[in-house]
């Protein structure tokens, strides 16, 4: 069964760079059907699709988000990770990460990222 | 890309039917039949229960149904139980390889 875990630190600073990494187990991330992506959740509000990657390594971006965001795969660990820069206290959000083509079937179980002032 | 509309609140008694609606513009819900819906409750990651406007995944009950006309989409929830309490977020997928979200309906079941 294809499970997701993301990780990364709970805290980061204002006007640093929020790094999370996606660990896929249960299969491969080489999988040619579906894309790798980031959603996130502030607290009490919608969920926000960040970006996606696709296992050949194409990106794709949420246009209000795309200046400070860069998404990556590793193939080798079966993970993908997220870049996110010059954070502020609107990035605070509990981070998912999951794999979809039109939908997101497969979720983690989410990251708590507080940005700090 | 702009959320899709969704409205803050839904609520019903057990045994009874709701619906909720989701609506987007031509470039997203009406453009393309691509359009899911996600259950989630208190701290827990969402979960998919329709896919491609009207799919359901194995497992879910076909108490959730979902369909769509012009840009609004409608996901229904039959039968209300008490463990349908939770919020509920539609997506689309809107061209170019974006997707967006609703910004979410919170189903109380009284």
């Amino acid at each position: 069964q294809l499970q997701l875990q993301e990780s990364g630190p709970g805290l980061v600073k204002a006007s640093e760079t929020l790094s999370l990494t996606c660990t896929v187990s249960g299969g491969s991330i080489r999988n040619n059907d579906f894309y790798w992506g980031w959603i996130r959740q502030p607290p009490g509000k919608g969920l926000e699709w960040i970006a996606s990657i696709y296992h050949s390594g194409s990106t794709h971006y949420n246009p209000a988000l795309k200046s400070r965001v860069a998404i990556s795969i590793d193939t080798s660990k079966n993970q993908f990770s997220l870049k996110l820069s010059s954070v502020t206290a609107a990035d605070t959000a509990v981070y998912y990460c999951a794999r979809h083509l039109y939908y997101m079937d497969v979720w983690g179980k989410g990251t708590t990222v507080t940005v700090s002032s | 890309q702009s959320a899709l509309t969704q409205p803050p609140s839904a609520s019903g008694s057990p045994g009874q039917s709701v619906t909720i609606s989701c609506t987007g513009t031509s470039s997203d819900v009406g453009g393309y039949n691509y359009v899911s819906w996600y259950q989630q409750h208190p701290g827990k990651a969402p979960k998919l229960i329709v896919y491609e406007v009207n799919k359901r995944p194995s497992g879910v009950p076909d108490r959730f149904s979902g369909s769509k006309s012009g840009n609004t989409a409608s996901l229904t929830v039959s039968g209300l139980q008490a463990e349908d309490e939770a919020d509920y977020y539609c997506s689309s997928y809107a061209g170019s390889n974006n997707w967006v979200f609703g910004g979410g309906t919170k189903l109380t079941v009284l």
